[in-house]
């Protein structure tokens, strides 16, 4: 997968500890986001950005601090985080931010709090 | 409540066969309808993607159908292949950015020989 990148692929972290996930896109798109993913729940919207720019507002607890450095670009620092928090992490991203823009997903990061 | 529920949960055919699966939502007001595929331990692919005057779009063995005025979608496998093991996301739009979009849970499909 060359199009949407994302590392590690697998994290294993105790609840004291820091991490960061990273993401890159090879597409040229100005939107990026970064999702949840539950088993059986929907995907949830964490943050959007935008041109480099946050542009939704979701209520995502404070452990999870996103950082976008440039268009191609996005992280996801994790600190003192929760059992509850281990998911699938999926970044994605679209030429802009619209209702009919596609979403290129990366493959995820796979998190396991302990 | 902006909702999608996808059924069945999980659905075992043979190869070489065809399945239906299943969208009812309750988004509003609708933009669009959009269905994606997500291969274990890949993130979702985009299938489709349907606007409201549109009540069927094909992608190869992959037929979507719309029914915006009972608000149910539905995907239609046609000779499945061992490749279709995945999971099936219907995701509704109801305009603006991504947090105008509802995602089901899923419909986790295996295709066995």
């Amino acid at each position: 997968e060359t199009g949407v990148t994302q590392t590690p692929r697998h994290l294993v972290m105790g609840m004291t500890n820091k991490k960061s996930l990273k993401c890159e896109q090879h597409l040229g798109h100005n939107a990026m986001y970064w999702y949840k993913q539950s088993a059986k729940k929907p995907l949830e919207l964490m943050f959007v950005y935008s041109l480099e720019e946050r542009v939704e507002n979701n209520s995502v607890p404070s452990r999870f601090s996103p950082e976008c450095p440039n268009s191609s670009h996005l992280f996801l620092h994790l600190h003192t985080l929760q059992p509850e928090d281990s998911a699938l992490y999926l970044c994605a991203s679209s030429q802009d931010h619209g209702q009919q823009e596609t979403q290129y997903f990366g493959p995820g990061t796979r998190l396991l709090v302990l | 409540k902006n909702q999608v529920e996808q059924s069945p949960q999980s659905l075992i055919i043979l190869e070489g066969k065809n399945c239906t699966l299943q969208c009812n939502y309750t988004v509003s007001p609708f933009s669009n309808l959009r269905w994606y595929k997500q291969d274990t331990g890949r993130g979702p692919v985009s299938l489709t993607i349907m606007t409201f005057s549109e009540n069927t779009k094909s992608n190869g063995r992959y037929t979507a159908t719309l029914d915006a005025d009972t608000k149910q979608s539905s995907l239609h496998i046609t000779a499945s292949q061992l490749s279709d093991s995945a999971s099936y996301i219907c995701v509704v739009s109801r305009g603006g950015g991504a947090d105008g979009l509802t995602f089901g849970k899923g419909t986790h499909l295996i295709i066995q020989p």
